[in-house]
């Protein structure tokens, strides 16, 4: 079974400066993706990222890049120029690609706080 | 239309009453999802359906009912229910495999109370 791991209960970053959290996973599985979810205190889940895992080339979205590492199954979220909107818990997920109905693996979830 | 829409946003139910939550989505996804969320915890996965089929349950209480009437509808039948079953259900669609992007798309919950 796969497993997804984020080593950071709580993160705070001063606005404007930049931040990393950390996620590593476990799989034997070759065909996956790997995404960075947000949750603000309105609930709702939203896309941050995603990584298909034959791409080797970093995912970059706006202030938003990862750095994938496959062979030591890190995949850590890098904010810059952090806004006090980016506050939210942060979940690491897993899917697998061998079918389309795979869910998601979570993990436990960083929970970020961006200081003014 | 990238929306998954769920209703109510906010139930209160007693553990004797009979409930649904509803989820819908117009974006052609033939896989949908209910996630539990217990406050500050991860989305814990519930059901998969595909193809308005019953594909996944992990060993969910028997209280719990999903239906699929067609591959944009999904609901949950709540009966009586404890008091720890108050949380945050989520509803999620994805793609299928040939057009995916991976992602499974999210509604903003219902948020349950059983008192």
């Amino acid at each position: 079974a796969q497993t997804v791991t984020q080593s950071q209960p709580e993160m705070s970053v001063q606005e404007a400066e930049t931040v990393t959290l950390s996620c590593t996973y476990d799989t034997s599985e070759s065909d996956y993706y790997l995404f960075w979810y947000k949750q603000p205190p309105s609930r709702q889940m939203i896309l941050v990222i995603r990584q298909e895992a034959y791409k080797q080339q970093n995912a970059t979205e706006n202030r938003f890049s990862v750095n994938f590492q496959k062979a030591a199954k890190s995949f850590s979220l890098k904010i810059s120029d952090s806004q006090l909107g980016d506050a939210a818990m942060y979940f690491c997920a897993y899917r697998s690609a061998n079918s389309g109905n795979t869910p998601l693996v979570f993990g436990k979830g960083t929970r970020l706080s961006v200081i003014a | 239309d990238t929306e998954v829409t769920q209703t109510p946003k906010h139930l209160v139910m007693g553990m004797t009453n009979k409930k649904s939550l509803k989820c819908e989505q117009h974006m052609g996804h033939r896989a949908m999802y209910w996630y539990k969320q217990k406050a500050k915890k991860p989305p814990e996965l519930m059901f998969v359906y595909s193809y308005e089929k019953l594909s996944i349950n992990e060993s969910v209480p028997s209280r719990f009912s999903p239906e699929c009437p067609n591959s944009s509808l999904l609901n949950l039948h709540l009966h009586a229910l404890q008091p720890e079953d108050s949380a945050l259900y989520l509803c999620a669609s994805s793609q299928d495999r040939g057009q995916a992007t991976g992602e499974l798309f999210f509604g903003e919950g219902s948020r349950l109370t059983v008192l």
